[in-house]
């Protein structure tokens, strides 16, 4: 069974630029989470889907992040403009109907 | 919202030692414990988890116990090797909502 994809793997931009990520889930898994990882600290859950619909984003900062799961397969996460506490490790998750939750490799982005 | 700790930061052992993390969490609604293994530069994985009908769970060297009514749980690794060392985070949850808070992590460090 192929795991979650993710990319790009690393992203290097300037504040004030635009940047996307791309997550493709686990091949039947309703349920995607974005997170985002800063240095040193645990998971922040940015927005969650149950297939293309929102269920919570209570945590994205909406005024710059936004988030699609248009065919409720692949989804995009985009920031615009980016700020410099932009940068962390952004993780892609996929939940199986055990509740269990797998990650994708992450796309780290910095934001100079 | 959930508030999740874990306890201790960091934690130093001996390799063949005994290792015991701490995680408590305030929402009484939570009803599923996952812990995960993070290592440097890695995903999360899922190494364990626990639901709220049952008090402990074992899977070779690793164990989770559950103490509902005093709101923690603790993850347990026993004969300890140094590719144990990673940090470990728990996300208490519950099913109804499919989400997890993740805990501010435990870093270990099993030394040969």
């Amino acid at each position: 069974e192929a795991g979650v994809a993710q990319s790009p793997r690393y992203k290097i931009i300037e504040k004030r630029q635009s940047v996307a990520f791309w997550c493709n889930p686990i091949s039947g898994h309703a349920t995607l989470y974005w997170y985002q990882q800063i240095l040193g600290q645990g998971p922040k859950l940015l927005i969650q889907f149950q297939n293309n619909g929102v269920v919570d984003d209570s945590q994205l900062p909406k005024d710059r992040f936004s988030a699609e799961r248009l065919k409720g397969v692949d989804s995009t996460l985009k920031i615009q403009p980016a700020k410099l506490e932009d940068s962390a490790v952004y993780l892609c998750a996929s939940r199986n109907r055990d509740n269990e939750q797998f990650f994708g490799p992450g796309t780290r982005l910095t934001v100079l | 919202g959930e508030n999740v700790e874990q306890h201790p930061s960091t934690l130093s052992v001996q390799e063949g030692d005994s290792a015991v993390i701490k995680c408590t969490y305030s929402d009484s609604a939570s009803n599923y414990f996952p812990w995960y293994k993070q290592e440097l530069g890695k995903r999360p994985q899922l190494i364990i988890d626990i639901r709220s009908n049952v008090g402990e769970k074992k899977d070779q060297r690793i164990a989770v116990t559950l103490n509902k009514t005093a709101k923690h749980f603790s993850l347990h690794i026993t004969e300890t090797q140094p590719e144990d060392s990673a940090v470990y985070f728990c996300a208490p949850g519950y099913t109804g909502f499919q989400k997890l808070v993740f805990g501010t992590g435990t870093r270990l460090l099993v030394s040969p």
